[in-house]
């Protein structure tokens, strides 16, 4: 059972566009929701991340919005940069497990 | 700080061969955790290692083990490798004596090609 699904596979925005990307996830008990940003070569890097006590949280062009009723969450990134061009995973975990990830959405930002 | 770092950075092995890989954690942070990362794919969770124990595993058979060290590194070993083992093995830690989740900060991998 897939315990996070994530869309779109593959993402192509306008520089200066809004990029979305979505997951939802099946297990209420989840309190932990991690976006990771990983360019080619490298390890995963935290982005954002949220907790299911708030609906919304902003870090610069970074937003992740979340729907508790929904299971549903999802990261925007205003005004996107050509250097944003990389893959985007969501993770979901509790208490001090480890993390589980999404399938990834590749977003490439064209000038 | 120094962050997490892995090594080697490149490996190519034989099909049943056994494989070791190492991780140095980011000081300050005593709980690893290894991923396998297919190409094109998200990372899955192979165990977790907390006070030199492994303390949660994901589903990988025991061909794969792993151990952490006093000073919080940790070793990623694969025995009787096969084609399917080839990916990016990634290793990170974090902080657990904390209340709560805090993330986790990743290293940049292991290249594993098995041929």
């Amino acid at each position: 059972q897939q315990q996070v699904k994530q869309s779109p596979q593959s993402l192509i925005v306008q520089k200066g566009g809004i990029s979305i990307i979505n997951c939802a996830y099946e297990n209420t008990a989840f309190d932990y929701f991690p976006w990771y940003q990983q360019f080619p070569g490298k390890g995963p890097a935290l982005l954002i991340a949220i907790r299911p006590d708030v609906s919304e949280k902003k870090e610069g062009r970074f937003t992740i919005s979340f729907n508790k009723s929904a299971k549903q969450f999802s990261l925007h990134i205003m005004d996107s940069q050509p250097g944003d061009s990389a893959t985007y995973f969501c993770a979901v975990t509790m208490g001090r497990r480890a993390l589980t990830f999404g399938s990834g959405t590749r977003l490439q930002v064209q000038p | 700080e120094t962050g997490v770092t892995q090594s080697p950075t490149h490996l190519i092995k034989t099909r049943g061969q056994q494989v070791t890989l190492r991780c140095s954690s980011q000081s300050g942070h005593n709980t690893v955790s290894w991923y396998q990362q297919a190409l094109g794919q998200g990372p899955q969770f192979i165990f977790q290692y907390y006070r030199e124990e492994e303390n949660g595993r994901g589903n990988f058979p025991p061909r794969f083990s792993g151990l952490q060290f006093p000073n919080y590194s940790s070793e990623l070993n694969v025995n009787a490798l096969e084609l399917d083992d080839s990916a990016l093995y990634l290793c990170a830690s974090s902080p657990r004596d904390r209340a709560v989740n805090y993330g986790y900060t990743f290293g940049s991998g292991t290249r594993l090609t098995v041929v």
